[in-house]
């Protein structure tokens, strides 16, 4: 087996301010997401990476960069933290031929005061 | 446009009750349809995933789905529930079927009373 690791679990951060979120995952999966869930909205797609040095725009990419040095990690960063937002950032992995079953972090929770 | 919808933001159920959980999709065609699930404190997890095929798809402690191309549904179900089934539940639709990310619906809380 394998395991997703998000760093950090929990992130409070100021208005304005450019915060880092990374994921490594130990499967030796090629794809990479990151997802955003907030209350009563589900998951979102933010970006995500076919492999090492490919980024993917998903639907909420605006206000996010992200990252994606070597197969095995996966950073995402909010370019400029808005006042009050309050999400979890969720890191996935799949297999190349099976990217329907996707492997979850257990997230970092994000609170800007 | 895909998209899922999820009616029920929270269902409580008493434990060894009969659970269903509804997931209304639109896509054009046949979809790829699956079944995540949110254990507290947990990331995502693979419940099940429906392929074009049986329409009763089974997946892991007990569960099952039924699609259903006229309602354009995919419900999930559980004939007697367990305290540890206290979760929130997600449906989701593969957009490429396989090619990307896939399209989660707003989730479901179930709680379960003793």
């Amino acid at each position: 087996g394998g395991i997703i690791t998000q760093t950090p679990k929990f992130l409070i951060g100021q208005e304005g301010q450019k915060l880092t979120l990374k994921c490594q995952q130990n499967f030796n999966h090629d794809t990479m997401y990151w997802y955003r869930q907030d209350s009563g909205k589900g998951l979102r797609l933010i970006y995500y990476s076919i492999t090492e040095n490919d980024l993917q725009k998903g639907d909420l990419s605006e206000g996010y960069d992200a990252s994606r040095e070597k197969k095995s990690s996966f950073s995402l960063t909010v370019t400029s933290a808005q006042k009050n937002e309050m999400a979890v950032f969720l890191c996935a992995s799949s297999i190349v031929g099976d990217q329907d079953t996707q492997y979850f972090g257990p997230g970092t929770r994000l609170l800007v005061l | 446009a895909q998209s899922v919808t999820q009616p029920d933001a929270r269902v409580t159920v008493s434990e060894g009750a009969s659970l269903q959980l509804r997931c209304k999709y639109s896509y054009f065609g046949t979809p790829y349809l699956f079944w995540y699930v949110q254990y507290p404190r947990q990331g995502l997890q693979l419940l099940l995933k429906y392929y074009p095929g049986d329409p009763v798809v089974q997946g892991v402690n007990g569960f099952e789905a039924e699609f259903s191309k006229s309602n354009s549904s995919f419900h999930l179900r559980k004939a007697s529930v367990h305290w540890s089934d206290w979760a929130v539940y997600f449906c989701a639709v593969s957009p490429d079927q396989g090619g990307r990310a896939l399209i989660f619906g707003t989730g479901t809380t179930v709680s379960v009373s003793p």
